[in-house]
């Protein structure tokens, strides 16, 4: 079952312009991650948040959790044609026994020259 | 390292057949998952294993599929017999432990049942 959702679904922006993509899920988390997939491909993973962190920034990525509203936001400021492909949230609950990531549905982006 | 490595990328097989595919996860991680990837479902995890042994089968849909890691180096998943439905992209991952660890993904067998 997916425990992810994003939202929304899909998004058209402009080379330059700013993406925000948002995730929410359902049970409590260990850490919630992203991952970025171009078409073809596997997953490639972006950046990691850990439950107790509200905010995290790598290069041209921000991310933020709020594990009260269960919701993380994914930025990508400066947006190039590079940055097309399908964004993926991955909730950890870290079960005892060993964690695995459940992944969300994904937000396909598009970064028109 | 040449990173997580699937075998093969693509697979034609008809209804019925048997189909193994094949990971070799980094060298030095200790977890290894089989994800799989369709339009309708999105990407689900079939099992994982922790240091060869697996933890978590309940993912892997029905008696049909069966995976192995028989070393650090090496796992496979199996589908026997195989069935139109089990068309998807079957993705294996590593990760050098449980918990605050991304994953490092395969290029994906991407398997068609005809």
């Amino acid at each position: 079952s997916q425990q992810g959702e994003e939202d929304p679904q899909a998004l058209s922006i402009q080379e330059g312009e700013n993406a925000t993509m948002n995730c929410s899920y359902k049970t409590s988390i260990n850490n919630l991650q992203w991952y970025r997939q171009n078409s073809g491909r596997g997953l490639v993973h972006l950046i990691l948040i850990r439950s107790n962190e509200r905010e995290k920034h790598s290069g041209r990525l921000r991310v933020t959790l709020d594990t009260s509203k269960k919701s993380s936001s994914l930025l990508i400021t400066a947006s190039r044609a590079a940055d097309t492909a399908s964004y993926f949230c991955a909730t950890d609950a870290g079960e005892t026994s060993g964690s695995r990531l459940t992944f969300g549905e994904g937000t396909q982006l598009t970064v028109n020259p | 390292d040449a990173g997580v490595i699937q075998s093969p990328r693509h697979e034609v097989t008809e209804m019925g057949q048997e189909v193994t595919l094949r990971c070799k996860p980094i060298s030095g991680h200790n977890s290894l998952f089989w994800y799989r990837q369709t339009m309708m479902r999105g990407l689900e995890l079939l099992i994982y294993f922790n240091n060869n042994v697996p933890i978590d089968d309940s993912g892997m849909p029905e008696d049909r599929f069966s995976a192995k890691m028989p070393n650090a180096s090496f796992s496979t998943l199996k589908i026997q017999p195989s069935e139109p439905r089990d068309s998807a992209v079957y993705f294996c991952a590593s990760s050098p432990g449980t918990g605050f660890y991304g994953y490092t993904f395969g290029s994906g067998t991407r398997l068609t049942v005809v």
